[in-house]
């Protein structure tokens, strides 16, 4: 099976633009999650989506945002940009969410300029 | 929030020695992951330990977890220019779907 994949693997972006990334989840998985890790803050968590759902959500600004497809793609999308959000933004699929059975990407790493 | 942290922050050791990394949690959990990231890249699984576990072995592997100390330890035996990597562990509280991480050890294999 084709592991997780993220699109873009790098970004870069001034203030106030926004942007979004993907993760194409394990094939069979439904559950996608997001992860946050910064030199300062470490890894941390974003949300979590099944069957298009949000089921969890860490404790982010509402300028950070998710949504899943249909075929269990997901997407986040981060608005009005801070030099703060520069960090590697990992996901992680399951088949329901058990992160015993999670699978990383690669992460897309974004600077904010 | 991160869950707990982890010591040493950093580690260098020679090839060949064993490495040893410790984390520490704050609430119950249900399982403890250890995995490793190279420069910044994308997180391997190494290992799972359950709460009801005390030891697991995976190679040259080998982690505990003493849920009464709230603690895990990471052993590496016999290590390799290749684990030079950051480690981290993850813990699952049973909140929802998330992992709460520590802060990492940074692991400098010399050869």
């Amino acid at each position: 099976k084709a592991g997780v994949t993220q699109t873009p693997r790098y970004l870069i972006k001034t203030r106030g633009q926004q942007v979004t990334l993907s993760c194409s989840p394990i094939s069979g998985h439904r559950s996608v999650s997001w992860y946050q890790q910064t030199p300062g803050q470490g890894l941390q968590f974003l949300f979590e989506y099944f069957s298009e759902t949000q089921r969890n959500k860490g404790n982010f600004p509402g300028r950070f945002s998710g949504r899943q497809f249909s075929n269990s793609r997901s997407e986040m999308n981060v608005s009005t940009l801070e030099l703060g959000d520069s960090a590697l933004y990992l996901c992680a699929s399951s088949p329901y969410g058990d992160t015993d059975t999670q699978y990383f990407g690669p992460g897309t790493r974004l600077t904010v300029l | 929030s991160q869950q707990g942290e982890e010591d040493p922050q950093a580690l260098s050791i020679q090839e060949g020695e064993n490495a040893t990394m410790n984390c520490s949690y704050k609430t119950s959990i249900n399982n403890l992951q250890w995995y490793r990231q190279n420069s910044g890249r994308g997180l391997v699984h190494l290992i799972l330990i359950r709460s009801n576990e005390r030891e697991k072995h995976s190679g040259r592997l080998r982690v505990t977890l003493d849920t009464s100390k709230k603690s895990s330890s990471l052993l590496i035996t016999a290590s390799r220019a290749a684990d030079t990597a950051s480690y981290f562990c993850a813990t699952d509280a049973g909140s929802n779907y998330q992992l709460i991480w520590g802060a990492g050890t940074k692991l400098i294999i010399k050869p």
